[in-house]
C-alpha cells in the first residue's frame, strides 16, 4: 500500500525556534511536495522537489527551507518559527510520467508556535 | 497562473439526494483536473482526474466529475450522498512550472444530514 508518512501529527514549538518538519515515502516517487493548509485558503505549495537535491520554490518559499538528501526523505525546515506559521502542514509525493499522476499525501503536521 | 475557484463554503445535503460539489476554472491550454477529499484528521485522498477523452469522469467512492468547458467548470457529482462523505473537498489543476505540480481551489465543506 502508498505510504507517506509525517515525522509528527502535532508540534508545539516556541516563536525563534528552528523547526524541522520529516517526511518520508515508500513508493520511489520523484516528486515531492510541502504544502500548507490554512481554513479558506486551501493548500498553498511552499517548496518542491523533483530529484534528489532538487528543489524548486512554491507560492508562499518566505520563511521556509528544503532539503533533500535522499530520494525517499523531504524535509521542511522553519529556520526561525514565527506565530504566522502556525499551520496544517501537508506533504506529498508523486512519480513523474505521462497522464499526469496524482499525489499521495501524508497525514499532515499541525504545528503550533506559540 | 491556472487557478480553480470553488464558489460555496459549504454545501449541506440529506442523505440520500444527490450531491454537487462546484468548481470552476481558469487555465491557459488544455485543463488537468483534480477532485481531492480530505476526511477529518486526515490526509487528502484522490478521488478523480480530467486529462483528455470523455467529459464524464468517474472516480472512487461513487463519485464522478463532468468537464464542461464551454462552462469552464468541472463539478463534482454524487447520485445519493451518504453521512460517511461528510468532508472537506478540493479542486484542483495543473499548474504551470511542470513536475506534477498542482493549484489548489480553498475547499468546500460537504455537510450530509442523516
Amino acid at each position: 500500500d502508498v505510504k507517506v508518512t509525517q515525522s509528527s501529527r502535532y508540534l508545539v514549538k516556541r516563536t525563534g525556534e528552528k523547526v524541522f518538519l520529516e517526511c518520508v515515502q515508500d513508493m520511489d516517487h520523484e516528486n515531492m511536495f510541502w504544502y500548507r493548509q490554512d481554513p479558506g485558503l486551501g493548500l498553498r505549495l511552499i517548496y518542491f522537489s523533483y530529484d534528489v537535491k532538487m528543489k524548486e520554490k512554491g507560492d508562499i518559499p518566505e520563511g521556509y527551507s528544503v532539503s533533500r538528501e535522499k530520494k525517499e526523505r523531504f524535509s521542511l525546515i522553519l529556520e526561525s518559527a514565527s506565530t504566522n506559521q502556525t499551520s496544517m502542514y501537508l506533504c506529498a509525493s508523486s512519480f513523474t510520467g505521462t497522464g499526469f499522476p496524482e499525489q499521495f499525501f501524508g497525514p499532515g503536521t499541525r504545528l503550533t508556535v506559540l | 497562473a491556472q487557478s480553480v475557484a470553488q464558489p460555496e463554503d459549504q454545501v449541506n445535503v440529506a442523505e440520500g439526494n444527490p450531491l454537487t460539489v462546484k468548481c470552476t476554472y481558469s487555465v491557459s491550454g488544455n485543463p488537468y483536473l483534480f477532485w481531492y477529499v480530505q476526511y477529518p484528521n486526515r490526509g487528502l485522498q484522490f478521488l478523480l482526474k480530467y486529462i483528455t477523452g470523455d467529459n464524464l469522469v468517474k472516480g472512487s467512492y461513487g463519485f464522478e466529475a463532468e468537464f464542461n468547458k464551454s462552462q469552464t467548470s468541472f463539478h463534482l457529482k454524487k447520485p445519493s450522498a451518504l453521512v460517511s462523505d461528510s468532508a472537506l473537498y478540493f479542486c484542483a489543476v495543473r499548474d504551470i512550472g511542470g513536475n506534477n505540480r498542482l493549484a489548489f481551489g480553498k475547499g468546500n465543506q460537504v455537510v450530509v444530514i442523516p
